[in-house]
């Protein structure tokens, strides 16, 4: 168990930029979300994959967003044209199948927009 | 939207000393869970208390629950430097189908003095 891994753990970019996120869950796990937290704050959700199937997407999710689950093992969250109030801190978690599971998180990706 | 609300929002306590966190809910959940969160880093899980069960210990941790109330505590005992973190609570609610999608609070600040 190498625990959930985030890449990069931090990306500094300017205004108007894509940017892309990488997430390896736990191997077994075949459910993964992701988060965005600010400083102070609880995490946000901001959308749920069981396997490849992306269920739920956060009303805070707006169509600059995107995220992946190619083969239901890595994710990838894409944000497109960047903002100021992009900057955050982007938690992904796994968690195994089953009801009353805890969720595993990775450290995160601190995004900083120029 | 967040669900869970801590109390305090920072405490400040010597080491050695209790701590005591309280979080309280709006909806009918299938589970609260406690995690910690350390400074730039992800959120560690600490405990889950399934809304059938009143209270759970691990190690130096005591999770109690009161559904009655929606309200749950988290007591840690005999405090440690390495305590000081920010502490959160979870909530999984009870929903026609279940993407086991947790609702946060804003977290507790903890300060260890040594």
């Amino acid at each position: 168990d190498t625990g959930v891994s985030q890449d990069p753990r931090h990306k500094i970019t300017k205004r108007g930029q894509n940017v892309t996120f990488r997430c390896d869950p736990i191997s077994e796990h075949n459910r993964l979300y992701w988060y965005r937290q600010t400083l102070g704050q609880g995490p946000e959700f901001l959308t749920y994959f069981q396997n490849e199937a992306q269920l739920e997407k956060s009303r805070l999710l707006s169509d600059r967003f995107s995220a992946e689950r190619p083969k239901g093992s890595f994710s990838t969250l894409e944000i497109q044209r960047t903002e100021q109030g992009d900057s955050a801190m982007y938690l992904c978690a796994s968690s195994p199948r089953g009801p009353n599971q805890p969720q595993h998180f990775g450290d995160g990706t601190r995004l900083s927009i120029l | 939207s967040q669900q869970g609300e801590e109390d305090p929002q920072a405490l400040s306590i010597q080491e050695g000393e209790n701590a005591t966190m309280n979080c309280s809910y709006k909806t009918s959940i299938n589970n609260l869970q406690w995690y910690r969160q350390n400074s730039g880093r992800g959120l560690v899980h600490l405990i889950l208390i399934r809304s059938n069960e009143r209270e759970k210990h691990s190690g130096r941790l005591r999770v109690t629950l009161d559904t009655s109330k929606k309200s749950s505590s988290l007591l840690i005992t005999a405090s440690r430097a390495a305590d000081t973190a920010s502490y959160f609570c979870a909530t999984d609610p009870q929903r026609f189908y279940s993407n086991y999608q947790l609702i946060w609070g804003a977290g507790t600040k903890l300060i260890i003095k040594p």
